[in-house]
């Protein structure tokens, strides 16, 4: 059964600071993986996905995530964060069956 | 265009009350999924239909909940004889196909007295 793991249910970080938000997956087949971001009363939107090919996946709004296939992990970065970055995100993985299994979100709080 | 739409956005109602809960997936979308995002939860998946292949349940918590895809594109979730663990943010996607981006819903806020 595939597992997503999120350890840090909050992260605050300053406006302009770097920022990393760790996700870990569990599966015993290949998988591909996902971020969604929930900002404050919105709904879930995508932000980034790996399916194949590079390992490092960039979003429009500066955030990148990298499979590691060794690590098992799918971890989010950002080089220099900003106010309008605070929401939640979720990581989530899916395998051939196509249903989304999803870590319990991290909240980043960005402060000015 | 038009994104996954749900109905009704919010939904109040007492233990024992059957509700349902209705999404309109993007038109051309063959997938559509239900997950329901509660507090200590996080997300969990527990519907998913895809053309007209028989849909997979297995997320289904109990079976109080059923849902049925009308002519491949509306779907309606309902919960039977709700029970106040029942109250979450009912969330439905859709993709175009399989293993492609889910599009989510605004979801449905339930509430069981």
């Amino acid at each position: 059964a595939q597992s997503v793991t999120q350890l840090d249910s909050q992260v605050p970080v300053f406006e302009e600071a770097p920022v990393e938000l760790r996700c870990n997956y569990s599966s015993s087949v290949s998988v591909y993986l996902f971020w969604y971001v929930q900002y404050p009363n919105q709904g879930l939107q995508l932000l980034l996905k790996y399916l194949s090919g590079s390992t490092l996946v960039e979003s429009i709004n500066g955030f990148e995530a990298e499979f590691n296939k060794s690590q098992t992990s799918f971890h989010l970065r950002k080089p220099s964060v900003h106010i309008s970055d605070t929401a939640e995100y979720f990581c989530a993985v899916s395998d051939n069956t196509d249903k989304l299994i999803f870590g319990t979100g991290t909240r980043l709080q960005v402060f000015p | 265009g038009a994104g996954v739409s749900q109905s009704p956005s919010n939904k109040v109602t007492e233990k024992g009350k059957d509700v349902e809960l209705r999404c309109d997936p993007i038109s051309g979308h063959t997938a559509l999924y239900w997950y329901r995002q509660s507090l200590g939860q996080g997300l969990e998946f527990l519907i998913y239909f895809q053309g007209n292949s028989a849909p997979d349940k297995s997320g289904l918590p109990s079976d109080r909940f059923s849902a049925e895809r009308t002519g491949g594109s509306v779907s309606t979730l309902t919960i039977q004889r709700t029970q106040q663990e029942d109250s979450a943010v009912y969330l439905c996607a859709s993709s175009i196909q399989r293993v492609e981006t889910q599009y989510f819903g605004p979801g449905t806020r339930l509430l069981v007295l």
